[in-house]
């Protein structure tokens, strides 16, 4: 299986603040990578696909990055509704994996 | 749009077999762009992708699941399903169904609501 790490575990920012999460996989994988973001008490919601794809109807602060086996999600002025935890998940083999999660909250 | 809602009973006994069921809206089970999958969380932990099946009856999963999970579907009600066998309490988690899209890159881009299976006797 592919481990998938992500760093750090949690975070805490400001409204306006630049936010970056890294997504480390164990073997590369071509830019099959989606993030995902979930608020308390919700579902995931998919905001990035192939590494750098901006889902239909996600704010543009959010953005996707790297490649081979480092990726990165941005968000690039902190908002209230983005307290969250953010997902790393590979597509490249089955079976599927995660990364442990990146718990945003506001400073 | 399309729409997810699984529906299913909330608590399982031990070694039983939990069942769930995934109605899908805005969309026929049938398309050919997705796979139709199942994603669970336990409480406070991470997401763990268990399987899917396509259209035309094929089907994967997780080999950590070993042979426990059945994954069907049913066009006339445009429904599709999870059987999970001999179960126990590290399978208490929200069970969410998702839509597996994929072409180019795949991505889950539809989400259930997610409804929570206690296992406990």
């Amino acid at each position: 299986d592919i481990q998938m790490t992500q760093s750090p575990s949690s975070l805490s920012a400001s409204v306006g603040d630049r936010v970056t999460i890294t997504c480390r996989a164990s073997q590369i994988l071509n830019n099959y990578l989606s993030w995902y973001q979930q608020r308390p008490g919700k579902a995931p919601k998919l905001l990035i696909y192939g590494a750098s794809n901006l889902q239909s109807g996600v704010p543009s602060r959010f953005s996707g990055s790297g490649s081979g086996r480092d990726f990165t999600l941005t968000i690039s002025s902190l908002q209230p509704e983005d307290c969250a935890t953010y997902y790393c998940q590979q597509s490249f083999s089955n079976p599927r994996t995660f990364g442990q999660g990146t718990r945003v909250e506001m400073k | 749009q399309l729409q997810l809602q699984e529906s299913g009973p909330g608590l399982v006994k031990p070694s039983e077999t939990l069942s769930l069921t995934c109605t899908v809206s805005g969309d026929s089970i049938s398309s050919r762009s997705y796979y139709w999958g199942w994603i669970r969380q336990p409480p406070g932990k991470g997401l763990e992708w268990m399987g899917g099946l396509y259209y035309t009856g094929s089907t994967y999963s997780n080999p950590s699941l070993k042979s426990r999970v059945t994954i069907s579907m049913d066009t006339s009600t445009n429904q599709f399903s999870l059987k999970l066998s001999s179960v126990t309490a590290a399978d208490t988690a929200v069970y969410y169904c998702v839509t597996d899209f994929w072409s180019g890159y795949p991505r889950f881009d539809s989400w259930g609501q997610g409804t929570l299976v206690s296992v406990s006797s």
